[in-house]
């Protein structure tokens, strides 16, 4: 069954250095997202992706994070300068269509030091 | 605007008995709404959705939920808890053609023997 997959599952950082999550989303999906889930707490949208630009970003998607569609398949979020409030499970989700199911990755859990 | 208000953060129930957890939608639209479960390091799998098709929607796992517009509920319920049911439920909603999920804050479920 096709699935998304995020790496890596773990990492962990100093504060103020870069960090890259990559997914690879399934295959024939159009429109791509990242999530955010800090402990404890509700699952929360950064920003969605189609057609090779950002359609829609949140508060949270400020100038520290980006997104990319590098290769066709790989969609990562960078985020520039970690702080410590970035120390989350982030999500990767794709989805075929709008109306479609969001299928989401198993997440990566970034802690920042 | 959308969002979902999942009422109770924590649910125990017994092996056997009812599984009830509570969602409640605003939007101003009609809304696309979906319930996710999480198990511990996990990610999100899709329960079941509601897609202004049949208001009762039957999903895996045994679980159901009904659309009441009237009372804007989505509420998800499965007659017999298993153990294997215990993990954190996440209620969501989108528009019929749009873009970004919003999710509710989760409800835990624990399963007692």
């Amino acid at each position: 069954e096709p699935e998304v997959t995020q790496t890596p599952s773990h990492q962990v950082t100093q504060m103020g250095q870069e960090v890259i999550l990559r997914c690879v989303p399934i295959s024939n999906h159009l429109y791509f997202y990242w999530y955010r889930q800090i402990l404890g707490q509700k699952v929360e949208f950064l920003v969605s992706f189609y057609n090779n630009e950002i359609s829609e970003k949140s508060e949270i998607f400020d100038d520290q994070f980006s997104v990319e569609r590098p290769d066709g398949s790989n969609f990562t979020l960078k985020i520039r300068s970690t702080k410590l409030e970035d120390s989350a499970m982030y999500f990767c989700a794709s989805k075929v269509g709008e109306t479609g199911e969001l299928f989401f990755g198993e997440g990566s859990r970034l802690t920042v030091l | 605007a959308q969002s979902v208000t999942q009422l109770g953060s924590h649910v125990s129930v017994s092996e056997g008995a009812l599984v009830l957890l509570r969602c409640n939608y605003s939007s101003s639209v009609p809304p696309y709404l979906f319930w996710y479960v999480q198990y511990p390091n996990q990610g999100l799998q899709l329960l079941l959705k509601y897609t202004s098709a049949a208001t009762l929607v039957k999903g895996i796992n045994g679980f159901e939920a009904e659309f009441k517009k009237s009372e804007t509920s989505f509420h998800l319920t499965k007659p017999s808890a298993h153990m294997s049911d215990a993990a954190e439920y996440f209620c969501a909603v989108t528009l019929n053609t749009g873009n970004q999920f919003y999710f509710g804050t989760g409800t835990s479920l624990t399963v007692i023997p």
